[in-house]
């Protein structure tokens, strides 16, 4: 079983829109979200995170809104630029244990 | 301040042989994970060490193992390769807690 569900797979996105990825959740004992940025040859980095005690965080162009009822969170990328093509994963788990991540979602903005 | 090294870069193996990759984390961090990454599937999560031990381990087989020593630096070990072993495989340090991960650039494993 998947613990963690993302989409889409893939996005192509205008310079200048909004990026929207999805993701949903099994375990209620997770309590902490991230997101990675990885681009090719590039392990992962970690982008923005969130906790359930909150609905949004917002860090210069990315937000995660967070939907703890429908255990599902998104990451939100305002005005896209060809900069931010990548892939994306979101992941969850708690501290001291194994983090689940997504399967991903490659970005591509167009000039 | 160094990030997380990963050598070899690149390997090429065939089926049946072993291979072991390392990890070198973050100066301080005493966590280190690995994660295998293939198309289509994302990171699957294979083991985590914590000060020398095991603290979490994921649903791969026994042909993977690893270990971490005294300095915090780790090893990956596959025995009995197999074709669909190919993948980047990817380790990530931490300082105690998994909650951000510092990821290295990864060693791509061939098998033919």
């Amino acid at each position: 079983q998947q613990q963690v569900k993302q989409s889409p797979q893939s996005l192509i996105v205008q310079k200048g829109g909004i990026s929207i990825i999805n993701c949903a959740y099994e375990n209620t004992a997770f309590d902490y979200f991230p997101w990675y940025q990885q681009f090719p040859g590039k392990g992962p980095a970690l982008l923005i995170a969130i906790r359930p005690d909150v609905s949004e965080k917002k860090e210069g162009r990315f937000t995660i809104s967070f939907n703890k009822s429908a255990k599902q969170f998104s990451l939100h990328i305002m005005d896209s630029q060809p900069g931010d093509s990548a892939t994306y994963f979101c992941a969850a788990g708690a501290a001291l244990n194994q983090f689940y991540f997504g399967t991903g979602t490659s970005l591509t903005v167009i000039p | 301040k160094a990030g997380v090294t990963q050598t070899p870069r690149y390997l090429i193996k065939t089926r049946g042989q072993q291979v072991t990759l390392s990890c070198s984390p973050i100066s301080g961090h005493r966590s280190v994970s690995w994660y295998q990454q293939t198309p289509g599937q994302g990171l699957q999560f294979l083991f985590e060490y914590f000060s020398e031990t095991q603290r979490n381990k994921g649903n791969f087989p026994g042909r993977f193992s690893g270990r971490q020593f005294s300095n915090s630096r780790s090893e990956m070990n596959v025995s009995t390769l197999e074709l669909g072993d190919s993948a980047l495989y990817l380790c990530a340090s931490s300082w105690d807690t998994n909650e951000k991960l510092f990821f290295g650039s990864g060693t791509q494993l061939s098998v033919l």
